[in-house]
């Protein structure tokens, strides 16, 4: 596998159930970035992680968690999630933390029932 | 603060003709700009990028954009669309030197008409 890999691509979930969206890069990146795209929003930044430590949180919810245990793969753990939540979460990973060229995975589709 | 206007959200434009899909920006600072593509049920991809030098920028597909400091502008323009140009585009802004934080526009939707 090359490039940003996110698994699953679809997700489904009730408000009370926890899930977890995967992201691994196989670039060699340092920094790696969660994503939340809503239809007609900019893109909203969630966190950052360089050299597997948090050093961005965008005021996100404590419904999300993030988690980093390696430079080549993060997490994001959901549990009681709103409807609202629904979305497209997209990975990236960028060579240093200075992340002027970030690279994108497919995105994991969710939806909040 | 700093933010991106996408002017156009959905630009229509039939086959082999130019199109310019328009971004603005707002900074005080210095400012690295980016464009980013995104295909149906993918995820995004870089485009083309401004860091410093030549204000004219070449980037994959045939694209190209300008950096215009006076207008805070960083319009994309391909000369000739094709279908498979289909998609949607986002300007992206960041800080120089410490850039982790990116700004993105709320996109523009080109649909190449056959």
């Amino acid at each position: 596998e090359t490039g940003v890999t996110q698994t699953p691509r679809h997700l489904v979930m009730g408000m009370t159930n926890k899930k977890s969206l995967k992201c691994e890069q196989h670039l060699g990146h340092n920094a790696m970035y969660w994503y939340k795209q809503s239809a007609k929003k900019p893109l909203e930044l969630m966190f950052v992680y360089n050299f597997k430590e948090q050093t961005e949180n965008n005021s996100v919810p404590s419904r999300f968690s993030p988690e980093c245990p390696n430079s080549s793969h993060l997490f994001l753990h959901l549990h009681t999630l709103q409807p609202e939540d629904s979305a497209l979460y997209l990975c990236a990973s960028s060579q240093d933390p200075s992340g002027y060229e970030q690279y994108f995975g497919p995105g994991t589709r969710l939806t909040v029932t | 603060a700093q933010s991106v206007t996408q002017l156009d959200s959905q630009v229509p434009v039939f086959e082999e003709a130019p199109v310019e899909l328009r971004c603005n920006y707002s900074s005080s600072v210095s400012v690295y700009l980016f464009w980013y593509v995104q295909y149906p049920n993918q995820g995004l991809q870089l485009l083309l990028k401004y860091l410093s030098g030549s204000t004219l920028v070449k980037g994959i597909n045939g694209f190209e954009a300008e950096f215009n400091k006076s207008q805070t502008s960083f319009h994309l323009r391909k000369p000739s669309v094709h279908i498979s140009d289909t998609a949607e585009y986002f300007c992206a802004v960041t800080h120089s030197p410490t850039g982790n934080q990116f700004y993105f526009g709320t996109g523009t939707s080109l649909t190449v008409i056959p």
